[in-house]
């Protein structure tokens, strides 16, 4: 089975700022994806940064960055130069090889503050 | 764009009714997911479709059923609405490449409180 940890469930950062929230998982997959989806409030959720288990190198969408740890299976998210649109819940998710299963951290709500 | 839609944004509902759910999505995606969302538990899946008729359990599938009798409509049915089923519930949908890290669309969510 596969299990998804969040350690923080609120954070906030001022804005401009760079913020990384923790993720760690657990699985018996050799290969599988990671994800982090972003929940505004009060609107859809949606993806902000992937990554394959057998890439070696982390993934980067813009401001958005991860640090993917296989051994320690740890995948962390850093978003540099924070802006107010960044307040949300952030999920840390993790897919299985069938790519129908994908499980959920609890999820940690980030508060940008100007 | 991707649409994902679910037939209310708020619904209020007494005990022992029966309550549907729907979600349509315009991609033609073969896989689709009903989650719920409570808070510090994040999403847990309910049951998830990766084809016409067909039909999976998630990791809370009980007080539930599903329906999928075309490929963009998957529908969450509660038998008979119960107080612990007041939740957040989320709809989602991705293509069925395996192995393929597939993104998974969501739509709006569905926020039920069972009286």
């Amino acid at each position: 089975a596969q299990t998804v940890t969040q350690s923080q469930p609120e954070m906030s950062v001022q804005e401009a700022e760079t913020v990384t929230l923790s993720c760690t998982y657990d699985t018996s997959e050799n290969n599988y994806y990671l994800f982090w989806y972003k929940q505004p409030p009060s609107r859809q959720m949606i993806l902000v940064i992937r990554q394959e288990a057998y890439k070696q190198q982390n993934a980067t969408e813009n401001r958005f960055s991860v640090n993917f740890q296989k051994a320690a299976k740890s995948f962390s998210l850093k978003i540099s130069d924070s802006q107010l649109g960044d307040t949300a819940m952030y999920f840390c998710a993790q897919i299985n090889n069938a790519g129908n299963m994908l499980t959920f951290g609890g999820g940690t709500r980030l508060m940008v503050k100007p | 764009d991707v649409k994902v839609t679910q037939s209310s944004r708020y619904l209020v509902k007494r005990t022992g009714e029966k309550v549907f759910l729907e979600c349509v999505q315009d991609m033609d995606h073969e896989n689709m997911f009903w989650y719920r969302q409570d808070p510090g538990l994040g999403l847990r899946l309910i049951y998830f479709s990766y084809d016409v008729k067909m039909k999976e359990k998630g990791d809370i599938p009980e007080g539930y059923s599903v329906s999928r009798e075309k490929k963009e409509r998957f529908s969450l049915i509660l038998e008979s609405a119960s107080t612990n089923q007041t939740s957040m519930y989320l709809c989602a949908s991705s293509l069925g490449l395996r192995g393929a890290g597939n993104e998974q669309f969501f739509g709006p969510g569905t926020r039920l409180t069972v009286l």
